[in-house]
């Protein structure tokens, strides 16, 4: 399984956007790129996934560098509420029965 | 839709004391499995099943033991519990296993043994 490497800790400010970086450097052509994160005692939650392209959703943008090797998972504008450990994950494109969880970053969001 | 749902949040059992730990899901969602997590750590996959009837082992099967006769439930058997099973258990659902599916998770139970 390709492995992701993702900075321990970072800080962002109340309504400033938030860039979270992911490397992902022995990336396969046929793995997607997921993002989790897991709010203080509770299970994960899903984000936001893709595979070549940028994504958009309600909760956030996914960018994917044109080499596959690095994403970035941007949050528009923190809120408190966003703090939590973010995990990213890459997953097969056609068959894969877990999510291998590093350690993840976590967002710390000041007021 | 209650999504998934664990029972019970919080358990203490003694060493060599058995439990089940309950998961289901409404959302007819054939893929279930269970993880734990550790204190600091990420988590690590124990068990999963891609249909009723069907289960297989993760990452860190030993000590615990898993049936699905149902779609709608998965439970963790955990037949005589040790110190080192002290974690917070995750179980999780997904509509397949293609790797574009997001899963689901449930609120954790949160194990202690003495």
């Amino acid at each position: 399984d390709a492995k992701t490497t993702q900075p321990n800790s970072m800080e962002s400010n109340e309504e400033e956007p938030v860039h979270l970086p992911c490397n992902h450097s022995t990336i396969s052509g046929t793995d997607y790129i997921h993002w989790y994160r897991q709010l203080p005692s509770q299970g994960p939650e899903y984000v936001i996934h893709g595979l070549t392209s940028n994504v958009n959703n309600r909760m956030a943008s996914l960018a994917i560098a044109e080499d596959r090797k690095s994403s970035t998972l941007i949050l528009h504008r923190a809120t408190l509420r966003d703090a939590a450990v973010y995990y990213c994950i890459l997953r097969d494109v056609i068959i894969n029965y877990k999510l291998i969880f590093g350690s993840g970053t976590r967002l710390l969001v000041r007021p | 839709n209650a999504g998934v749902t664990q029972t019970p949040k919080f358990q203490v059992l003694k060493t060599g004391q058995s439990m089940t730990l309950q998961c289901a899901q409404d959302m007819n969602h054939e893929y279930m499995s269970w993880y734990r997590q550790d204190p600091g750590m990420g988590l690590r996959l124990i068990h999963y099943s891609v249909g009723a009837g069907i289960t297989d082992q993760g990452e860190v099967p030993n000590g615990y033991n898993v049936s699905r006769s149902t779609t709608e439930d998965f439970p963790l058997r955990l037949l005589s519990a040790a110190p080192s099973q002290t974690s917070v258990y995750f179980c999780a659902s997904s509509s397949g296993l293609a790797g574009g599916l997001e899963q689901f998770f449930g609120p954790g139970t949160r194990l202690t043994v003495l």
